[in-house]
């Protein structure tokens, strides 16, 4: 069965406290995985898509990175403005066609 | 561009109800999806359409429908409402493949409950 596990479910840190979030993934037929932001009451905002093992992807203080089985979301130096939810979704071809397949998320609060 | 949006925001219906969630896009992507978001469960995937006049079920179809007529719209219809329909319903659009980029967009949600 095609699944996506994000962890940890939640995490806090200190404002500059760099950690990772990490996605790990068991689809067959691999199109593409992403990262969205999800602020509360909002829909969720794409930040990376990574398509092949090794590939790399920057955006401020956020980086994703792709193995074969997994994808690390890494937050340097994070500030409170960072505080959301991260999601992680695979991309894959299910059934005959195209499909995401999401994660349950992982909840960020980053104190000031 | 307005990007992906939804009507209404919130909704309240009672057991039996129908009702229609609607959703538009101006970004002519042939790419559209329904997913309900429920805590601890993620997003699933309702229904979604590859383009004008094509639909198909995703993860958990039962008790929606959805039609496609324009390459912009692609409402959502509850045809009679039951409490676990009580969830966050986001809709979607991303291009197909080997159109463009990938991603999907997603509109700012409407929340649902059904008492």
């Amino acid at each position: 069965e095609d699944q996506v596990t994000q962890s940890p479910e939640a995490l806090r840190l200190q404002e500059g406290e760099s950690s990772s979030l990490n996605c790990s993934y068991t689809v067959s037929g691999l199109r593409g995985l992403f990262w969205y932001r999800q602020d509360p009451g909002k829909g969720p905002e794409f930040l990376f898509t990574l398509y092949s093992a090794g590939e790399e992807k920057e955006k401020e203080r956020l980086k994703a990175t792709l193995t074969k089985k997994e994808s690390f979301l890494h937050i340097t130096a994070p500030k409170p403005e960072d505080s959301a939810t991260y999601l992680c979704a695979v991309q894959a071809f299910i059934q005959g066609a195209q499909k995401l397949v999401f994660g349950q998320g992982t909840r960020l609060t980053i104190n000031p | 561009n307005a990007g992906v949006t939804q009507t209404p925001k919130f909704q309240v219906l009672k057991t039996g109800q129908s009702m229609t969630l609607q959703c538009a896009q101006d970004m002519n992507h042939e790419y559209m999806s329904w997913y309900r978001q429920d805590p601890g469960m993620g997003l699933r995937l309702i229904h979604y359409s590859v383009g004008a006049g094509i639909t198909d079920q995703g993860e958990v179809p039962n008790g929606y429908n959805v039609s496609r007529s324009t390459t912009e719209d692609f409402p959502l219809r509850l045809l009679s409402a039951a409490p676990s329909q009580t969830s966050v319903y986001f809709c979607a659009s991303s291009y197909r493949p080997g159109q463009g980029t990938s991603e999907q967009y997603f509109g700012p949600g409407t929340r649902l409950t059904v008492t």
